[in-house]
């Protein structure tokens, strides 16, 4: 079993839709979560933290159930512009110290006129 | 930009040739991360140091892979003896705690 796993998708949408992503991980030490955006052959970029309260950042809301082991993203209003790769990341820390960021495989999103 | 700065952005190397990559991470982040990605996978964990101390090294990663980070700057990846399973897209990141990584844009590595 993967450490975070994701559907690979493709969600194609159409714009102004509402989609949301799911991402479920194994480690229950896991220490801190975040969803990256990654566009077609460029570096992944932090699009927000996930707390267990729940966090939105204008359309986007991130939400943890530790209980589950489970990480959700929804987006609302999508827009053309939203279409990419999401990942889910978890933080675990190392037993030599120190951290890493563990990726899921990426939810491709495609928003279509 | 005092983004992620990786070196070369692309390499096409014959198989059996040795690379090596650089990365220069955000000034004063302590941590930096190597990754390796393909197509539709995510980036996979390749190796870790918190200053000049490479604290973790995956279990996937042969021995034909070194990563140094001397003085705790700069970092560089080689890859001795390349083969055609190594072309990827080769991701340094760096972070100044245990929280969200900066990515620089890749070295793209192509071996024929």
């Amino acid at each position: 079993r993967k450490e975070v796993e994701q559907d690979p998708g493709p969600f194609n949408v159409p714009e102004g839709a509402t989609v949301a992503f799911n991402c479920t991980y194994s480690n229950s030490a896991s220490q801190s979560f975040f969803w990256y955006r990654q566009d077609c052959r460029k570096e992944p970029k932090l699009l927000m933290s996930v707390y267990s309260s729940g966090n939105e950042d204008g359309r986007f809301t991130a939400q943890l159930n530790r209980a589950s082991q489970y990480i959700s993203l929804l987006i609302r209003d999508s827009k053309l512009s939203d279409s990419a790769t999401y990942l889910c990341v978890v933080i675990t820390i190392l037993t030599g110290g120190g951290n890493k960021l563990t990726f899921g495989t990426g939810t491709q999103l495609k928003v279509e006129l | 930009d005092t983004g992620v700065s990786q070196n070369p952005r692309h390499k096409i190397t014959k198989r059996g040739q040795n690379v090596t990559f650089r990365c220069d991470p955000i000034s004063e982040h302590n941590r930096l991360y190597w990754y390796r990605q393909t197509l539709g996978q995510g980036p996979e964990f390749l190796t870790y140091f918190q200053n000049e101390a490479q604290l973790e090294k995956s279990r996937l990663l042969s021995d034909r892979f070194s990563a140094e980070r001397p003085k705790g700057s700069f970092s560089t990846l080689e890859i001795q003896r390349t083969e055609q399973g190594d072309s990827a897209m080769y991701l340094c990141a760096s972070s100044p705690s245990a929280a969200e990584a900066f990515f620089g844009q890749g070295t793209r590595l192509t071996v024929v």
